[in-house]
């Protein structure tokens, strides 16, 4: 099983920041299929990137995705004030595994 | 619009069954992978099944083998996962999530899991 490991567990950043997520799999992720979620408080998960670096329908550009093998970054730009939850990475390449989570909460 | 609706949630006693649906719309149901994804409370999210588009390919997380079964109506639009033999530790919302897109033999799922359920809550408890 491929073990995803995210990092910092919580951000706490100011509207306006720059926030750099960290996701890091246990091995390599093929064809990166990897992806990151957004979810706020009651809510369902909301795709953001998927294969790495594509963002999903809708999603503002202030996201983006990078990384490929083991080690993949989700940056939002400059936060809005609708961006602070909880961003959970998922591999989907060898069966399904997801990551614990960042919580990017308001500094 | 594109949606899907899970019910079925609800309180069951351990050792208990439930079946959990999720009706799917706006979007041509047949042609796509679906799974179910969990979440217990405050905790983070766990795939748990996976059914390929014609209900031929089926996987299961190893935490709900042999006590949990997904199938399909594809007729119906329609998503299913029996619970059976149901523990404390099964406690959390169920999520339904589209999965790739299969056509002509070929499927595609870079894209999977862009489309999610509201949830259903189920609680196993005493």
């Amino acid at each position: 099983e491929i073990v995803l490991t995210q990092s910092p567990g919580t951000l706490s950043l100011s509207p306006g920041e720059r926030a750099t997520l960290s996701c890091r799999a246990s091995q390599s992720i093929s064809s990166s299929y990897l992806a990151w979620h957004q979810q706020k408080p009651g809510q369902a998960p909301r795709l953001l990137i998927y294969g790495a670096s594509s963002r999903a329908t809708g999603i503002p550009d202030r996201f983006s995705g990078s990384g490929s093998g083991t080690d993949f970054t989700l940056t939002i730009s400059r936060l809005e004030p609708e961006d602070f939850a909880v961003y959970y990475c998922q591999q989907y390449g060898t069966s399904y595994t997801f990551g614990p989570g960042t919580k990017v909460d308001i500094k | 619009e594109v949606q899907l609706v899970e019910s079925g949630g609800g309180l069951v006693q351990p050792g208990g069954s439930l079946r959990l649906s999720c009706a799917a719309s706006g979007f041509t149901f047949s042609n796509y992978e679906m799974d179910w994804v969990r979440q217990a409370p405050g905790k983070g999210l766990e795939w748990v099944s996976y059914i390929g588009s014609s209900g031929n390919t089926i996987y299961y997380a190893d935490s709900v083998k042999g006590r949990f079964t997904i199938s399909r109506d594809n007729a119906k639009n329609s998503l299913y996962l029996q619970m059976n033999s149901l523990r404390a530790e099964d406690t959390a919302v169920y999520y339904c999530a589209r999965g790739g897109y299969c056509t002509g033999g070929t499927c595609y799922y870079l894209n999977a899991f862009d489309i999610w359920g509201q949830g259903t809550m189920v609680t196993v408890s005493s």
